[in-house]
C-alpha cells in the first residue's frame, strides 16, 4: 500500500495568502483526520472526518481553517488568509473503522513569511 | 483532564545499551496505548500498541512497551540501543470513550551515541 500521501511536501507562502493542503488516505480507510505539529503546542488535533463526514472539528483554531472531504480518497485543508503563526507541520493520518491504529502522511511543512 | 505525559525531553543512551522511554497517562478506564517514532523531516510511523491482554507488548525495530496499570504507565523500551534508533518518540493513548482521537505526549528525542 502506498500509504497516506500528502502535498505538497513543503510550501513557503506570504502572509495574506490563501494555502491550501491536500491528502489522499490509505484505499479503505474510512477515517481521516488532520494534526498540527508545532515546537510550541506538539501534536494537536485539528478535525476528523468519518465516512466522509466531519465528526469534531473542535480542534480548528479560527474560521481562516477550513477541512473539506468530498470522496473517500481526498481531503483538503485550507488556510485563508494565511499568517505567520500558521508555520507548521501539517499531517493527514488514516484509520479504518473496527481499526485502532492511526497512520500517518509525511507532512506538509508550511512557512508563513 | 485526559493527558499524557512524556517526563524527558531528552535521552540520552551509548549505542548497545538499553533504552527505557517514559510515558505515564491519565485516562479513566481502559486506554488503547501507543508509541510513534519520528525521524528527522518525516511523518509519524507507528511502532506498537497495546489494546488488551498481555503487558509486555512487542513491536518494529526490536522495540517493547509495557503497560503497568496501577502506575498508569507504558514505557517503551530495547534492549540494545542502535545508533539508528535517534528519533522523536512520541506516546499517545486513546481514550476509551473515543478511541477515535489520539491525544499524544510532547516527545522525547532519543539520542544514541557510538
Amino acid at each position: 500500500d502506498a500509504g497516506v500521501i500528502q502535498s505538497p511536501r513543503h510550501e513557503v507562502t506570504e502572509m495574506g495568502q490563501e494555502v491550501t493542503l491536500r491528502c489522499k488516505p490509505i484505499s479503505g480507510h474510512d477515517y481521516l483526520f488532520w494534526y498540527r505539529q508545532t515546537m510550541m503546542r506538539g501534536l494537536e488535533l485539528l478535525i476528523y472526518f468519518n465516512n466522509n463526514v466531519p465528526i469534531d472539528d473542535s480542534g480548528m483554531p479560527e474560521d481562516r481553517f477550513s477541512a473539506k472531504m468530498p470522496n473517500a480518497s481526498f481531503s483538503t485543508l485550507k488556510i485563508q488568509p494565511s499568517e505567520p503563526r500558521d508555520s507548521a507541520v501539517y499531517f493527514c493520518a488514516s484509520k479504518q473503522v473496527g481499526g485502532n491504529t492511526i497512520y500517518f502522511g509525511e507532512g506538509s511543512w508550511l512557512t508563513v513569511v | 483532564a485526559q493527558s499524557v505525559a512524556q517526563p524527558e525531553d531528552q535521552v540520552n543512551v551509548a549505542e548497545g545499551n538499553p533504552l527505557t522511554v517514559k510515558c505515564t497517562y491519565s485516562v479513566s478506564g481502559n486506554p488503547y496505548l501507543f508509541w510513534y517514532v519520528q525521524y528527522p523531516n518525516r511523518g509519524l510511523q507507528f511502532l506498537l500498541k497495546y489494546i488488551t491482554g498481555d503487558n509486555l507488548v512487542k513491536g518494529s525495530y526490536g522495540f517493547e512497551a509495557e503497560f503497568n496499570k496501577s502506575q498508569t504507565s507504558f514505557h517503551l523500551k530495547k534492549p540494545s540501543a542502535l545508533v539508528s534508533d535517534s528519533a522523536l518518540y512520541f506516546c499517545a493513548v486513546s481514550p476509551p470513550h473515543n478511541t477515535d482521537k489520539l491525544i499524544f505526549g510532547t516527545g522525547t528525542r532519543l539520542q544514541v551515541f557510538p
